[in-house]
C-alpha cells in the first residue's frame, strides 16, 4: 500500500517570491510520481510528472518537481508564482507494473497575494 | 481534445431524494473512478470501474451505488440522500497501464439540503 503526505495545507506566499509546495511518500514497491493542479471551481489536470530517468521534471508554466528517491520525496517548487498560480495543489503516487489506481495527498491550496 | 464531462456542475437536492450524477469520457478508456472532494481531507475514493458493468468499492462507498452499462458512462447513484453527502464529486477516467494520469470531469457540487 501507498501513501502520500502533503505537509502543508494552505502555502501563503506574495507575487514573484519563490514556493516549495512539500509531498513525501511512502511505498514497499516503485512508483511513478504526479501532481496535480485544481484551479477554483474546475476538475483537477495534470501538473507534471515522473515515471523515470532525469529526476527533475519541468510543466509548461515554469513548475518544477525533483524525485529523491532516498527521501522519498516529490516536491513542487517555482521560483516566482504569479497570481493565477493560486490554486489547490495534489500529489499523487502510483505503483509501476500494478494498480492503476492513484494515491492522493490531502492538498496543498497556494494562495498568492499581490 | 480529450474530456470527461458531467451532468451537472451545481445541483441541489432534498434529504431523501434519489440523486444520479453522471459522467461520460471521449477517450475510450477502460477505468473510471468517482471521488468526493471535502476541505482538508483531500480526494477519497467512492467507486471505481474496470470495465463495462464491473465495479469495485473504493473507500467510502457506503450510501451510494454505481452503474457503468457503457464504456463511456459511468454513473454514481445517491439511493436517498442525506446532509453528510453535500460535497463536491470528480468523476476521473485512465487508460490501462500505472503510468498514466488521471483525466477529471469538472465536478459537481451537490447540496442536500
Amino acid at each position: 500500500a501507498q501513501s502520500v503526505t502533503q505537509l502543508d495545507s494552505q502555502v501563503p506566499v506574495f507575487e514573484e517570491a519563490p514556493v516549495e509546495l512539500r509531498c513525501n511518500y511512502s511505498s514497499s514497491v516503485s512508483v511513478y510520481l504526479f501532481w496535480y493542479v485544481q484551479y477554483p471551481n474546475q476538475g483537477l489536470q495534470l501538473l507534471l510528472k515522473y515515471l523515470s530517468g532525469s529526476t527533475l521534471v519541468e510543466s509548461i508554466n515554469g513548475f518544477e518537481a525533483e524525485f529523491n528517491k532516498s527521501q522519498t520525496s516529490f516536491h513542487l517548487r517555482k521560483p516566482s508564482v504569479h497570481i493565477s498560480d493560486t490554486a489547490e495543489y495534489f500529489c499523487a503516487v502510483n505503483p509501476s507494473g500494478g494498480s492503476y489506481i492513484p494515491t492522493f495527498g490531502r492538498g496543498t491550496s497556494l494562495i498568492v497575494h499581490p | 481534445d480529450v474530456k470527461v464531462t458531467q451532468s451537472s456542475r451545481y445541483l441541489v437536492k432534498r434529504t431523501g431524494e434519489k440523486v444520479f450524477l453522471e459522467c461520460v469520457q471521449d477517450m475510450d478508456h477502460e477505468n473510471m473512478f468517482w471521488y468526493r472532494q471535502d476541505p482538508g481531507l483531500g480526494l477519497r475514493l467512492i467507486y471505481f470501474s474496470y470495465d463495462v458493468k464491473m465495479k469495485e468499492k473504493g473507500d467510502i462507498p457506503e450510501g451510494y451505488s454505481v452503474s457503468r452499462e457503457k464504456k463511456e458512462r459511468f454513473s454514481l447513484i445517491l439511493e436517498s440522500a442525506s446532509t453528510n453527502q453535500t460535497s463536491m464529486y470528480l468523476c476521473a477516467s485512465i487508460a490501462s497501464g500505472s503510468y498514466n494520469e488521471q483525466f477529471f470531469g469538472p465536478g459537481t457540487r451537490l447540496t442536500v439540503l
